[in-house]
């Protein structure tokens, strides 16, 4: 079974850029997640979806951050324009839907913003 | 709200001694809890999860951790620990399907 694909692994990026990560779930899950990791923290939910409804995206910078999840598969989250402190891990997780159902992660987008 | 306080964030050991990682949650409904292990450059990978029944779970690499509700705590526990344990441990509530983290603790096996 393939896990969550997530592209591109690494970004350097100057301040006021703008950036893209890409997430592919896990075929048949229904719940999609972005987290934002920050050095030496856990990871933080910024949105999730619910195939390709908003359940919760309470934590999301709505000024510079968007998220969409196009056919409830693939998403994409975008940062427009980048600041430093967005420097961070982005995690893509998808599980089926469910309260007690495991969240499977991808391996990251490494983001550095110069 | 919900949170959870991982309470070391360095813990080193020697191979083959036993470690324990503790963490504690706060929140004011019912919770699941998870441990999740995270080696350099990889995603998260879950080790078990208490959702209801025994408190006394078992995950996988001979992990296991005990879910005590009047401590509010959900200590990771591992008798003999080898050097490819060295990673990152992340401890996490959820009641809605979104996890909770907490800060992490980063597991160092000496040999």
């Amino acid at each position: 079974e393939a896990g969550v694909a997530q592209s591109p692994r690494y970004k350097i990026i100057e301040k006021r850029q703008s950036v893209a990560f890409w997430c592919n779930p896990i075929s048949g899950h229904a719940t999609l997640y972005w987290y934002q990791q920050i050095l030496g923290q856990g990871p933080k939910l910024l949105i999730q979806f619910q195939n390709n409804g908003v359940v919760d995206d309470s934590q999301l910078p709505k000024d510079r951050f968007s998220a969409e999840r196009l056919k409830g598969v693939d998403s994409t989250l975008k940062i427009q324009p980048a600041k430093l402190e967005d420097s961070a891990v982005y995690l893509c997780a998808s599980s089926l839907a469910g309260l007690n159902t495991e969240a499977f992660f991808g391996q990251g987008t490494r983001l550095t913003v110069v | 709200a919900q949170s959870v306080t991982q309470l070391d964030s360095q813990v080193p050991v020697f191979e083959e001694a036993p470690v324990e990682l503790r963490c504690n949650y706060s929140s004011s409904v019912s919770v699941y809890l998870f441990w999740y292990v995270q080696y350099p450059n990889q995603g998260l990978q879950l080790l078990l999860k208490y959702l209801s029944g025994s408190t006394l779970v078992k995950g996988i690499n001979g992990f296991e951790a005990e879910f005590n509700k009047s401590q509010t705590s959900f200590h990771l526990r591992k008798p003999s620990v080898h050097i490819s344990d060295t990673a990152e441990y992340f401890c996490a509530v959820s009641n809605t399907g979104k996890l909770i983290f907490g800060q992490g603790t980063t597991l160092q096996v000496k040999p």
